[in-house]
């Protein structure tokens, strides 16, 4: 099945600085990846939605400053939070999915984001 | 946008099948219905979906009723591991950006 891999899984960093998530597609080319963010015992709440080589597309109240989106080729996506805060603390996840519009999203195993 | 309706939390005997209910009464014609699990702290895992047929795979079955409001996930033999959120998604098309949004899902525990 479709493999999406994102690194790191779990990062630890102090506040004010910025962190790097990537999120990429190891067996399929992902023409669209999404980014979500879940907070503890809550559902996943889509953050942005990137089709390669275009800008990305944030959900409302998603500030996209704060959560700069890359999707420069079809098989990687990266995330960088910046000038992290303790209320960035959250598990972000990845998702890609390819060309045709009925085909499933396939989920990275996320990445556990703490600030201090 | 269609929403989904799941019931909170549900149990069922290791061995048994579990069937997971969901209600989907505003479902358009063209949108299909996904069902994705996440255990604990891992990403969503795809399972299965639909549009009208029923459908079946190696890891469960769905059967969408004929109106299609309504449909269950079928995991014919529960493990342990099936331990998990499953997620009834009626996939959205805004401005051509497809997007899935979770709801909160149904908490099924396998019971040894």
């Amino acid at each position: 099945g479709a493999v999406v891999s994102q690194h790191p899984s779990w990062v630890i960093c102090k506040s004010g600085t910025s962190v790097k998530i990537e999120c990429r597609s190891l067996d399929f080319q992902a023409t669209t990846m999404f980014w979500y963010r879940q907070f503890p015992k809550q559902s996943l709440m889509l953050m942005a939605t990137s089709n390669e080589g275009s800008k990305a597309t944030y959900e409302q109240g998603v500030e996209k400053d704060k959560f700069l989106i890359n999707h420069a080729s079809l098989t990687l996506s990266t995330l960088t939070v910046t000038s992290a805060h303790p209320e960035d603390s959250s598990f972000y996840i990845c998702s890609g999915r390819g060309l045709r519009s009925n085909q499933p999203q396939h989920f990275g195993d996320g990445t556990r984001l703490s600030i201090l | 946008d269609a929403k989904t309706t799941q019931p909170p939390s549900m149990d069922c005997a290791e061995g048994r099948a579990a069937n997971l209910p969901c209600n989907h009464s505003t479902i358009s014609g063209n949108e299909y219905v996904y069902w994705y699990r996440q255990i604990h702290s891992q990403g969503p895992q795809y399972i299965i979906h639909g549009l009208k047929n029923n459908e079946t795979n190696e890891m469960a079955s769905l059967i969408i009723t004929e109106d299609r409001k309504s449909s269950t996930l079928i995991l014919p033999h529960a493990t342990l591991r099936d331990t998990a959120v499953y997620y009834c998604i009626v996939r959205v098309s805004n401005f051509g950006n497809e997007k899935l949004t979770f709801g909160t899902g149904t908490r099924l525990t396998i019971i040894p």
